[in-house]
Parts: structure tokens; sequence; C-alpha cells
């Protein structure tokens, strides 16, 4: 079964909205992290936002904020106001465990994000 | 401060052929992974180890080889290439989860692998 499902392969959304990337898990661990990041068309990898499965709070970095449903399995991505270097390809990963059990980093199909002016 | 370093960045291959590639890190991370990347597929984890003299499976392993002998160097071995394992190899690094330093993982910049 798909430990990370990244349901939409392509989204648009207006500069300066706010758009939210979905992501769901499958894990029986308790302890576990979630990850967001940007892949844009130059290639490189860029973190934006972690979630840890202990976190009361939802994460947050600048326009980056993480939407955590633990119950639903959910790790939404949202980006606020959106700007045309916001176009690129955005992954979801997990990992499972804590240190001394910790298990593989493991990534979704990915969203290709379209600003358009 | 170099981050994630793999070497080299673009190599053809003809089918058959073996090569080496080589990700090293001067983070001091404990953990090291070894992806590819196919249009419509994200990241898939081909191994990793979680510290020095250790390996382990991920996805897609067949195929491939690794060693992670010295701490910095994590290698990813193709014995005899073929034309689907053209691709890009992305490797990465990270702290174990869990402690106070930050998590994620940092990536090196890409390996873009052609088998003809």
């Amino acid at each position: 079964a798909q430990k990370i499902t990244q349901t939409q392969p392509g989204m648009f959304v207006q500069e300066k909205e706010a758009v939210t990337l979905d992501c769901t898990y499958d894990t029986s661990d308790p302890s576990y992290g979630l990850f967001w990041y940007k892949q844009p068309s130059s290639g490189e990898m860029i973190f934006l936002i972690y979630q840890g499965s202990y976190d009361q709070q939802n994460a947050t970095e600048g326009r980056y904020s993480l939407n955590f449903q633990k119950a639903r399995k959910s790790a939404n991505l949202v980006i606020s106001a959106s700007q045309l270097g916001d176009s690129a390809m955005y992954f979801c990963a997990m990992r499972e465990g804590l240190y001394g059990s910790a298990r593989q980093l493991t990534f979704g199909s990915g969203t290709q994000l379209t600003v358009l002016p | 401060n170099a981050g994630v370093t793999q070497t080299p960045k673009f190599r053809v291959l003809k089918t058959g052929q073996s090569m080496t590639l080589l990700c090293a890190q001067d983070m001091n991370h404990e953990y090291m992974y070894w992806y590819r990347q196919d249009p419509g597929m994200g990241l898939r984890l081909i191994h990793y180890s979680v510290g020095e003299g250790t390996t382990a499976k991920g996805e897609v392993p067949d195929g491939y080889n690794v060693s992670r002998l010295k701490k910095q160097n994590f290698l990813l071995g193709l014995e005899s290439a073929a034309p689907s394992q053209t691709s890009v190899y992305f490797c990465a690094s990270s702290y174990p989860q869990g402690l106070p330093q930050v998590t994620e993982a940092f990536f090196g910049q890409g390996t873009r692998l052609t088998v003809v």
C-alpha cells in the first residue's frame, strides 16, 4: 500500500491567492515525521516545512503552513499569497520511527503547482 | 560548507557497463539515502543507510548495490546498466529523527544518468 498519497498531479492557482496541496499518509507507527519539499524546474530539492507526530501545533514557516489532521492521517501544505516563483513540483514525505528504530524516508508522487499571473 | 555533493552530474552509459555514483556529505549526518526520480513516479528509494557500515534496501533496490564504508560517503553502484535505469539519481542525508537537531533530509544536486 502507498505510504504517502498525493492525489493532485497538477494544480493551478492565481497569483496572490492561497492554495492547498493534499497529502495523506499511512503508518501504524506512533512516531513519525512529515516533510514537504519543493522542486523547481532547475531540479534541486528544497526543504519547506516539517511536522512531527507528537507536535501539538501545526507547523508554519513564513507563507507555508501544514494543516496536520492526525486522526485523518493528512498533512496538507497551505501556501498563502502565491507568487510566480512558487511554480514547482511539491513533494510530501514521511519518515517513521525515532532514533534507533527509524526507517526509510518515503516520498509521494508529487503535485505540479502552476501559479498564474 | 558544501552540504551534499554528488559525483558525477551527468553520465551516459552503454547497456551492460558498470559505474559508481559517489555521494559525500560534510554535515556529520547518520542517515543517507539514494533515490531515483522518474517522470510521474516521484522519488523512489533505492537503498539507504542509518550509519557507517550499515545499509538497507528501499523500494526499488534491484540492479543496484551500495556501500557506506565511511560515515560521510555513500556509494551507489550499477553492475550492469540497463536502459530501465535511465533516471535522475538523488542522494540525501539527515540526522536521526527525534534528536534536537533539524531532521530534514538535505539533497545533492542530482545525477542525470542515461543508459543507451
